[in-house]
Formats: structure tokens, C-alpha cells, sequence
């Protein structure tokens, strides 16, 4: 079993719709949570720490639950340029970051 | 400002041959990562380096494969012999213990094909 687990989709929803993207891990000592975007042929880049209050960027929603050991990422009014693969992170006590294998999300207008 | 820099962009060899790949990270960051990304497993991590020393290797898939820092602005990774289930996107990504958030800063990547 991957220590973090998402569905690959793909999720196709038309522009301006709502998703909601979901995320597990196994190891109940992470301590640090994120979720990474990654272009199609591109590198990931960081999109938004993950706190235990629940956050928001913009049009992005971020929340975790420890007791479930569980990580949501939601996305409002979705845009063309959302399309990508995200990626949820993991970080225990160390400076190793567990990447899962990604949602691909795919806007079409 | 640079980012994370890596060379080549793009390697085809033969089953058998040495291959190796560059990474020169970000000025000042003090943690540099090696990850293999393909479809079936995702974004690995082989190994990584704070001040240029090795923390941890357990992500090496075997003796084939090593890495070395010889200073701060400059890694590389070699693979001998190359078999073709090295095929993947090798990423190089550096991080600076400064910061609050452990943000790491990928690198374009080496795409590797071993025939």
C-alpha cells in the first residue's frame, strides 16, 4: 500500500464548476501537509501548504483532518488554466517529502 | 534569480552505457533531492544532500546508481550500466532549511530513454 494514496482520476468538469480532490496517508506521524501542481511535461511547483485550521488561496481551499488522516483540496469557479496534475505531500519529522501520484484534472470550456 | 538548473533536458543511450545527469540548485539552499518520476510509480525520491553531505540513500534502486555534491552548486547522479527500465523523468529540486515552509524548487527535469 503507497503511504499516500489519491485517485488518479482523470476528473473532466466543465469551466467554472467545483471539484473537490481527496488524499490519504498512512503514517500518523506526518507532520507537515501540501499540495503540489504539475503541468503536463513540466516540473511540480508548490501550490499550497495544507494547515490544520483549514486554508484558503483565492479560489483554492485547502483542509486536513489528522484523526481521519485525510487531505482535501478544493477548487471554485474552475479556470482552462487549472488543468494539471496535483500532487498531495507529506512530510514526517525529517526532510523527505512523500508525494502521491497525483489527480489529473482536466477544464474544458 | 536562477532556478533550479539541470542537464541534459534529454538522454537517449543504449542498454549498458554510463549516464550521467547535472543538477546546479538554487543559490544559498542547503538541501538538494534527487527524484524519478514515472507513470507507474510517480515522484520518487533516490536520495538527498543538506550541505553537500548525503542524508539519505534509501531511495537508490541499486548499486547502479550513485550520486555525489562535491560543493554547493553542484550534484550529479550516474547510472552504470543503464538498462531500459531506467526510462523515466529524473528531477533535481533544492530547498533552503531558512525558510518556514520547506518548499521544494524542481528542476525541468532529464527526460532519460534507455533502448
Amino acid at each position: 500500500r503507497k503511504e499516500v494514496e489519491q485517485d488518479p482520476g482523470p476528473f473532466n468538469v466543465p469551466e467554472g464548476a467545483t471539484v473537490a480532490f481527496n488524499c490519504t496517508y498512512s503514517n500518523s506521524a506526518s507532520q507537515s501537509f501540501f499540495w503540489y501542481r504539475q503541468d503536463c511535461r513540466k516540473e511540480p511547483k508548490l501550490l499550497m501548504s495544507v494547515y490544520s485550521s483549514g486554508n484558503e488561496d483565492g479560489r483554492f481551499t485547502a483542509q486536513l483532518n489528522r484523526a481521519s488522516q485525510y487531505i482535501s483540496l478544493l477548487i471554485r469557479d474552475s479556470k482552462l488554466s487549472d488543468s494539471a496534475t496535483y500532487l498531495c505531500v507529506v512530510r514526517h519529522n525529517t526532510d523527505k517529502l512523500i508525494f502521491g501520484t497525483g489527480t489529473r484534472l482536466q477544464v474544458f470550456p | 534569480d536562477a532556478g533550479v538548473i539541470q542537464s541534459p533536458r534529454h538522454e537517449v543511450t543504449e542498454m549498458g552505457q554510463e549516464v550521467t545527469l547535472r543538477c546546479k540548485p538554487i543559490s544559498g539552499h542547503d538541501y538538494l533531492f534527487w527524484y524519478r518520476q514515472t507513470m507507474m510509480r510517480g515522484l520518487e525520491l533516490l536520495i538527498y544532500f543538506n550541505n553537500n553531505v548525503p542524508i539519505d540513500d534509501s531511495g537508490m534502486p541499486e548499486d547502479r546508481f550513485s550520486a555525489k555534491m562535491p560543493n554547493a552548486s553542484f550534484s550529479t547522479l550516474k547510472i552504470q550500466p543503464s538498462e531500459p527500465r531506467d526510462s523515466a523523468v529524473y528531477f533535481c529540486a533544492s530547498s533552503s532549511s531558512q525558510r518556514d515552509i520547506p518548499e521544494q524548487y524542481f528542476g525541468p527535469g532529464t527526460r532519460l530513454t534507455v533502448t
